[in-house]
């Protein structure tokens, strides 16, 4: 399977404790993305990096997540001292930006958190 | 700043209805529009999508126009099929960067 993976698939956590998720994306891919959803909403963008470089963060981003992406291939995302209010599904999607520009985004399945 | 606005959910349909749902945006540039679809157990797929006003976009018998003037991208199609069950998600982007989706809309097509 060469599409997008994420990892874990589910991460049941306590309250204060941090989480570390890892996507891989398709390997030719230079655009990587986060994007956080939770039930009945649709993705609501955290980052993005193109190769190594974080090119953009979400104002709404808490300074208790973080992401990288140090080779430009896979990426983690970690979130320190989670709270309740993290409790979401963590999509990562990957597409190849050049020309032609196609603009399509391919997701993974997901990494759900749960906090309690 | 920008954002997206679908139809409320679900939208419950018989097999070979016709299909519509409503997505406005609103939107500082001029972006490309998307359409995504979640089918149950998978990850989000691109399903079409238009680059400027005018532009439809097409694809498995789905189509949708981007309207400018009126600031929408409504997605149809004619005859509905009962796996086109999913959630469709609209969404913009400007040339790859930050993509702005709405809520989702809910589909499920009975036989």
């Amino acid at each position: 399977d060469t599409g997008v993976s994420q990892d874990p698939r589910h991460k049941i956590t306590k309250r204060g404790q941090n989480v570390t998720f890892r996507c891989d994306p398709i390997s030719e891919h230079n655009r990587l993305y986060w994007y956080r959803q939770t039930l009945g909403q649709g993705p609501e963008f955290l980052t993005y990096f193109q190769n190594e470089a974080q090119l953009e963060k979400s104002r709404l981003l808490s300074d208790r997540f973080s992401a990288e992406r140090p080779k430009g291939s896979f990426s983690t995302l970690e979130i320190q001292r989670t709270e309740q209010g993290d409790s979401a599904m963590y999509l990562c999607a990957s597409s190849l930006f050049g020309t032609p520009y196609t603009g399509e985004l391919f997701f993974g399945e997901g990494s759900r958190l749960t906090v309690l | 700043g920008d954002s997206v606005t679908q139809m409320e959910g679900p939208v419950t349909l018989s097999e070979e209805a016709f299909l519509t749902i409503n997505c406005t945006y609103t939107a500082t540039g001029y972006p490309s529009l998307f359409w995504y679809v979640q089918y149950p157990g998978e990850g989000l797929q691109l399903l079409l999508k238009a680059t400027k006003a005018d532009d439809k976009g097409s694809n498995k018998g789905f189509e949708a126009t981007y309207r400018k003037e009126t600031t929408s991208f409504h997605l149809e199609k004619g005859s509905v099929q009962v796996s086109d069950s999913a959630v469709y998600f609209c969404a913009l982007s400007y040339y790859g960067q930050n993509f702005v989706f709405g809520p989702g809309t809910r589909l499920s097509v009975l036989p």
